[in-house]
């Protein structure tokens, strides 16, 4: 009955090679939000998909692919991988309303990715 | 653009001892501010929010009030625990209607016995 999980956990790959990660949120939200955490564990927002739209899109390389198959579902692919892309990625879901700045995130447990 | 700092860590205390984590933010308009915790090897959760100034979140034993006259939030805590170690995040979501959080660098708390 996890709320929002996100597979792998972990992952280990090499320089250059593509990998994905997958988000699924049980909550019925309709809104789904990629996150980055560093090694000095700063957070910053990467992607947001509302109702299978891309809403957020911040600075990030265009190696970086999110798809949204459904409001339930928001996928990560990263091409290329390079050593700077180790982090832990954060998988969030809410409700975007009328009131969307005060609704509360719920975050998957994270996928904790390793770049060699 | 907005933005939240956090006091650095890690903060060291023993149990019982109070705690207070400030957090100042710079965004225009009128954010709702957010305390999420991280537990060690896992995600983020919601400690406590306020959507208003004035408004005091309370959650755990934990409180913030935000206050708009200094731009903080501040959390305090009366008494913590050893299981109140954790990383500490104060963030904002502004009024873009994306749901966007601008997070601060996180306060690592270490409780001893």
């Amino acid at each position: 009955d996890t709320a929002v999980s996100q597979t792998p956990k972990y992952l280990v790959t090499q320089m250059g090679n593509d990998k994905s990660i997958k988000c699924e949120q049980n909550l019925g939200h309709d809104t789904m939000y990629w996150y980055k955490q560093d090694s000095k564990k700063f957070l910053k927002i990467m992607f947001s998909y509302n109702n299978k739209e891309l809403i957020i899109n911040e600075t990030v390389p265009n190696r970086f692919s999110p798809k949204s198959p459904d409001k339930a579902h928001l996928n990560l692919h990263i091409n290329s991988l390079e050593l700077g892309d180790s982090a832990v990625y954060f998988c969030a879901s809410s409700h975007l309303g009328q009131g969307a700045s005060r609704e509360t995130q719920y975050f998957g447990p994270g996928t904790r990715l390793l770049v060699l | 653009g907005n933005s939240v700092t956090q006091m650095e860590g890690p903060v060291t205390l023993s149990e019982e001892a109070f705690l207070t984590i400030n957090c100042t933010y710079t965004a225009t308009g009128y954010p709702s501010l957010f305390w999420y915790v991280q537990y060690p090897g896992e995600g983020l959760q919601l400690l406590l929010k306020a959507t208003k100034a004035d408004d005091k979140g309370s959650n755990k034993g934990f409180e913030a009030t935000y206050r708009k006259e200094t731009t903080s939030f501040h959390l305090e805590k009366g008494s913590v625990q050893v299981s109140d170690s954790a990383v500490y995040f104060c963030a904002l979501s502004d009024q873009s209607n994306t749901g966007k959080l601008i997070f601060g660098q996180g306060t690592t708390l270490q409780v001893k016995p």
